[in-house]
């Protein structure tokens, strides 16, 4: 069975300063990866997905993952924080079979940005 | 417009009640899926549908019953053996990503907020 642990539940950072956001999965069969950010009160927006053609994800606003197999991890990273990006984030993991797939999303993370 | 709607928006009900939260897409998708979102703790599955007449509970199942009987319609039921129906209830569909078996991208209606009085 799959699972997805967002390995920090709050993470606060400058404005023009790095962003990581830290994810691991487990999954028995080859996982289908994703992130999505949902600011407040608005709904859920997918900002990137793993499709296995390249580790290097690059997704919406600047945002990127790395999918490392060795290490079970889908880091979101972006160069350089905006105020805009403070928001939820969520990885979201699912099993690529034939049959039912299961989408299990992570517990999120809260990214806030500082002046 | 292709999309997914959910009703109703705010739901309130005495306890022991059922009640039943409406999804319906429009865009051809497969696969249908509902979660409930409770801050802090992400959203958590609760039934899950690949194709008509057929689905499979998620990981917070027990209190929660569904149906598929078209395509495009998901209904969820809240029974009353929900011990903290409470809470945020979001409806999503994808389809099958491009080259694979696996999913696509998720989704999501506008949700239904759930109050218990």
């Amino acid at each position: 069975a799959q699972s997805v642990t967002q390995l920090d539940s709050h993470v606060s950072v400058s404005e023009g300063t790095p962003v990581l956001l830290r994810c691991n999965y487990s999954s028995s069969y080859s996982p289908s990866l994703f992130w999505y950010v949902q600011h407040p009160n608005k709904g859920l927006q997918l900002l990137l997905k793993y499709t296995s053609a390249a580790t290097l994800v690059k997704g919406i606003n600047g945002f990127e993952a790395e999918f490392k197999k060795s290490e079970t991890s889908f880091h979101l990273t972006k160069p350089s924080a905006h105020m805009s990006d403070a928001a939820e984030y969520f990885c979201v993991v699912s099993e690529s079979r034939s049959s039912a797939s299961k989408i299990i999303f992570g517990s999120g993370t809260r990214l806030s940005i500082r002046p | 417009d292709g999309g997914i709607t959910q009703s109703p928006k705010y739901l309130f009900r005495k306890e022991g009640q059922n009640v039943t939260l409406s999804c319906e897409q429009n865009l051809n998708h497969d696969a249908m899926y509902w979660y409930r979102q409770d801050p802090g703790q992400g959203l958590r599955l609760i039934y899950y549908s690949q194709i008509v007449n057929d689905f499979q509970k998620g990981d917070i199942a027990e209190g929660y019953s569904v149906s598929r009987e078209k395509k495009e319609s998901f209904p969820l039921t809240v029974t009353s053996a929900q011990k903290n129906p409470t809470a945020f209830y979001l409806c999503a569909s994808s389809g099958i990503r491009v080259g694979t078996s696996g999913p696509g991208e998720l989704f999501f209606g506008e949700g239904s907020r759930l109050t218990v009085l």
